[in-house]
């Protein structure tokens, strides 16, 4: 089952920040909370996680709330390229706890000039 | 990182067939996965290819017809047995490694329609 509930879709102009949000009421303490994308017939691309403190990179920004129940990645400045699939993803942080990763259903992004 | 090679890219199958697809890792890693994405799904996990023993399935998938080979490091293969038009799907290869983090990286899938 998918730990984590997102909204199907939702829509950003070209130019400002994408706010995706992610419900995940039932994380663990010792689960991470990943972020990948997938672009029309493309493999899914890692965009960053996080365990509970904020973190960002040059892709995108995560931000926890200090309960962990919810996250929201955000882009800064999206583009037409960031137009994708985005999947929100909790998962054990030991790496012999599994690796593997369980997809929810995701949200369509689309991003409009 | 590592760069993903898999193969074929696509196929069309004719029914009662069998498709064996091929995924090739540029650098050796520890963990292997196969996934299934059917059309408009998102990504369901078929198994953990485990190097030199028997792959670990997901629940609602079985080895006799999604038999898995990972004879080292950098080399798995998945074959669709007895394909039926359900199995028309994107099988998509991933990898992990000891030391990158978490991260799982993707191949670009191998697209498969059955008729």
């Amino acid at each position: 089952d998918a730990k984590t509930t997102q909204p199907t879709s939702m829509d950003c102009a070209e130019g400002r920040a994408a706010n995706l949000p992610c419900n995940h009421s039932t994380i663990s303490g010792n689960e991470y909370v990943y972020w990948y994308r997938q672009i029309h017939s493309q493999g899914p691309q890692y965009i960053i996680h996080g365990l509970k403190n904020n973190e960002t990179n040059e892709m995108a920004s995560l931000i926890i709330t200090e309960d962990r129940k919810s996250s929201t990645l955000i882009l800064p400045h999206a583009t037409l390229r960031d137009t994708a699939v985005y999947y929100c993803i909790v998962r054990p942080t030991t790496y012999n706890q599994g690796g593997k990763l369980i997809f929810g259903q995701g949200t369509e992004l689309s991003v409009k000039p | 990182s590592a760069v993903i090679s898999q193969k074929p890219s696509r196929d069309i199958c004719q029914r009662g067939t069998s498709l064996t697809i091929q995924c090739q890792v540029d650098s050796q890693v520890t963990m292997m996965f196969w996934y299934r994405q059917q059309p408009g799904q998102s990504l369901t996990l078929i198994a953990t290819a485990n190097q030199g023993s028997e792959a670990t399935y997901e629940s609602g998938f079985v080895i006799d017809k999604f038999p898995i080979s990972r004879p080292n490091l950098t080399f798995s293969t998945l074959t669709v047995s007895n394909m039926s038009p359900e199995d028309s799907s994107i099988y998509l290869c991933s990898v992990s490694h000891r030391g990158w983090g978490g991260e799982l990286f993707f191949g670009e899938g191998s697209r498969l329609t059955v008729l």
